[in-house]
C-alpha cells in the first residue's frame, strides 16, 4: 500500500526558512515523480514543483523558483522541500503527491501546516 | 496560463445525482483528473484521464470530457461524498499542472 508520510507542523517567522519532508513507502521510489502542492487557508490547490527521483531533476512554478528547492535521498525514499525567505502569504498546508507522470498525481501525503507569523 | 472554471458550489439531496463541471478552452483535447478533498483531509484522486476510476473509488463516480467542458458525475449521492472537488489538467503553455478553483459539494 502506497504511503506518503510528511513531517509535522511548523511555525516560522517572516524571513526564515522551512524544510518539509515526505517519506514514501509501498512502492519503488524511483518509479514515480513527487510533486508538491500547497493550499492557503480556505483556498484552492496550487502546484509548486516536481522532482524526478531518477536523477533528481526538478522544475518549479516560476513565481516560486527563486525561493523553493526540492531535494531527495533515494536511500531513505524521501523528498525534501525547502522554502526560503518566508512571507505571511506562504502560510498554507503543503502536500507532497506521487506522480505516475509529470502531469498527474495518484496518491497524496497527509499535508504539513506551515504557519508564518511574527 | 490555462484557466479552469468550476462552480463554487453544488447542492444535491441524498440518493440523487450530482454534476460538477470544469470549463476550459477546448478542454476536450486535454486529459482531466478529478480530486476529492473531504473537510480537514488531504485530497484523493477519484477520476483520472477523463473517465478512469482508481482502485477503491466507487462506481458511482464517473467522468466525461468534451468540447469546452469536463464533468464529474456522482450517482446515488451519500453524505460521505460531501467535499470539495478539484479538476486538474496539464497546462502545456506553462509546462505544469493546473487546478480549477474547486467546487464545494453539499449533501442536503
Amino acid at each position: 500500500q502506497v504511503h506518503l508520510v510528511q513531517s509535522g507542523a511548523e511555525v516560522k517567522k517572516p524571513g526564515a526558512s522551512v524544510n518539509v519532508s515526505c517519506k514514501a513507502s509501498g512502492y519503488t521510489f524511483t518509479d514515480y515523480y513527487i510533486h508538491w502542492v500547497r493550499q492557503a487557508p480556505g483556498q484552492g490547490l496550487e502546484w509548486m514543483g516536481i522532482i524526478n527521483p531518477t536523477g533528481g531533476g526538478t522544475d518549479y512554478l516560476q513565481k516560486l523558483q527563486d525561493r523553493v528547492t526540492l531535494t531527495m535521498d533515494t536511500s531513505a525514499s524521501a523528498v525534501y522541500m525547502e522554502v526560503r525567505r518566508l512571507r505571511s502569504e506562504d502560510t498554507a498546508i503543503y502536500y507532497c503527491a506521487r506522480g505516475p507522470t509529470i502531469s498527474t498525481f495518484d496518491n497524496w501525503g497527509q499535508g504539513t501546516l506551515v504557519t508564518v507569523s511574527s | 496560463s490555462y484557466v479552469l472554471t468550476q462552480p463554487l458550489s453544488v447542492s444535491v439531496a441524498p440518493g440523487k445525482t450530482a454534476t460538477i463541471t470544469c470549463g476550459g478552452n477546448n478542454i476536450g483535447s486535454e486529459s482531466v483528473h478529478w480530486h476529492q478533498q473531504r473537510p480537514g483531509q488531504a485530497p484523493i484522486l477519484v477520476i483520472s484521464y477523463d473517465t478512469d476510476r482508481p482502485s477503491g473509488i466507487p462506481e458511482r463516480f464517473s467522468g466525461s470530457n468534451s468540447g469546452n467542458t469536463a464533468t464529474l458525475t456522482i450517482s446515488r449521492v451519500e453524505a460521505g461524498d460531501e467535499a470539495d472537488y478539484y479538476c486538474q489538467v496539464w497546462d502545456s503553455s506553462s509546462d505544469h499542472p493546473v487546478f480549477g478553483g474547486g467546487t464545494k459539494l453539499t449533501v442536503l
